[in-house]
């Protein structure tokens, strides 16, 4: 099993939709999780942190289940400027080792 | 602006040749990363260091070298012996080591060789 893993996608989704991603994890023993965002040829930056079981911030909804080790991005009411790709982030190791997903990309349409 | 600044935003490297990226941050943090990300592929971890004078290999260390003689500054060298360097590479800081602490990034930079 990869560290972390996440649907490629793309998600094709009108303006206005609720989307949401899922992301799988192997080390039942990351106690932090992040969301990050990455635009085209951008760098990656810092959606969501998700500390216990989740965090909200307007339209966006992190979810976390360590039972069964994933994690959960819900956007509500997309907007145009939402469609990126989404980078799940998982700790990994004694030290601050960030395991990136490959990420999943949303492309909203009018 | 506090932030981080890597340059150049492109660079092109001839074969044989050692390129230097750089990386610079006015944060105070304590930790730095480089990471390289390819098409399609999540960032790869190539070296960090915890804390000035101190830093480890990451997961794809072999063909790169760095150096943390300030503590907001991580330049990371391209050496010859990587034989694929075309990537984009990203710099990235925390407050501290520890695991609870996003990573911030730089808007990195991308080499092609020649």
């Amino acid at each position: 099993r990869k560290e972390v893993e996440q649907d490629p996608g793309p998600f094709n989704v009108p303006e206005g939709a609720t989307v949401a991603f899922n992301c799988t994890y192997s080390n039942s023993a990351s106690q932090s999780f992040f969301w990050y965002r990455q635009d085209c040829r951008k760098e990656p930056k810092l959606l969501m942190s998700v500390y216990s079981s989740g965090n909200e911030d307007g339209r966006f909804t992190a979810q976390l289940n360590r039972a069964s080790q994933y994690i959960s991005l819900l956007i509500r009411d997309s907007k145009l400027s939402d469609s990126a790709t989404y980078l799940c982030v998982v700790p990994s190791g004694g030290y601050n080792k960030l395991i990136f997903g490959a990420g999943t990309r949303l492309a909203v349409h009018p | 602006d506090g932030g981080i600044t890597q340059s150049p935003k492109y660079l092109f490297r001839k074969e044989g040749q050692n390129v230097t990226l750089s990386c610079e941050q006015n944060l105070n943090h304590d930790a730095m990363y480089w990471y390289r990300q390819d098409p399609g592929q999540g960032l790869r971890l190539i070296y960090y260091s915890q804390i000035v004078n101190d830093f480890q290999k990451g997961d794809i260390a072999e063909g790169y070298s760095v150096s943390r003689e300030k503590k907001e500054s991580f330049p990371l060298t391209v050496t010859s012996a990587q034989k694929n360097p075309t990537a984009f590479y990203l710099c990235a800081s925390s407050i501290s080591a520890d695991s609870n602490q996003p990573q911030h990034f730089g808007d990195g930079t991308r080499l092609s060789i020649l």
